[in-house]
């Protein structure tokens, strides 16, 4: 696509309860990195992907948060348990090596509330 | 460690008045590094990078930016404030080295009063 895709665009999630978050990159773009902006703060590196190998998990704040990207193209960001400081919005963006440009598109994001 | 610092969180200035919004860095080598605004509920937009070569860069929108090695500054500048640039700035570094995300700063409130 023309852009990041990420869906849903809102989740409300009762404590406890599993979420999965989805983000399609722009078509061909070989790396892809999830970042967590808690409000009124600036975006937080979670981790990255360059294809299918995550490259990077050292931004995830614990074992409930997973990530993965089986075909080196969807990405899921899944939260088990979900707490109320998972509450966020959980952007998406990706980059294309290849171009050397090192420019970062980013999706418009999840904004997970947790109650 | 490195870093990226907005040292204000709310910059105010007249429409029409020239406007700068601050980032300084600290960085143990090359830094790449980037400006991105965000609208209430969108996502980050692209403005504009700095990566080699010349020190002033210029991006969408009008804005433009200096690389300043001696200061350690990326600051954010348009000559003539728009009552739509009112927004919250990003400033953010990436290092040259094996590491490829983005590292941010806090954020700068700008807001241009009509």
């Amino acid at each position: 696509g023309a852009g990041v895709s990420q869906s849903p665009r809102y989740k409300v999630a009762k404590r406890g309860q599993d979420v999965a978050l989805r983000c399609d990159p722009i078509s061909g773009h070989v790396s892809l990195f999830w970042y967590q902006q808690a409000l009124g703060q600036g975006p937080e590196f979670l981790t990255y992907f360059q294809n299918e190998a995550q490259l990077d998990k050292s931004g995830l704040p614990s074992d409930r948060f997973f990530a993965e990207r089986p075909e080196g193209s969807v990405s899921t960001l899944k939260i088990q348990r979900t707490q109320q400081e998972d509450s966020a919005v959980y952007l998406c963006a990706s980059s294309n090596r290849g171009q050397g440009d090192y420019g970062y598109t980013f999706g418009s994001g999840t904004r997970l509330t947790v109650v | 460690a490195q870093s990226v610092a907005q040292p204000e969180d709310q910059v105010n200035v007249a429409e029409g008045n020239p406007l700068t919004v601050k980032c300084t860095y600290s960085v143990s080598g090359n830094p790449y590094l980037f400006w991105y605004v965000q609208y209430p509920n969108r996502g980050l937009q692209f403005l504009l990078k700095y990566i080699t070569g010349d020190n002033l860069v210029k991006g969408s929108y009008g804005f433009e930016a200096e690389f300043n090695k001696s200061q350690t500054s990326f600051h954010l500048k348009k000559p003539s404030a728009l009552v739509s640039d009112s927004a919250l700035y990003f400033c953010a570094g990436r290092y040259s080295g094996s590491a490829r995300q983005l590292t941010f700063g806090s954020g700068t409130q700008l807001t241009v009063l009509p």
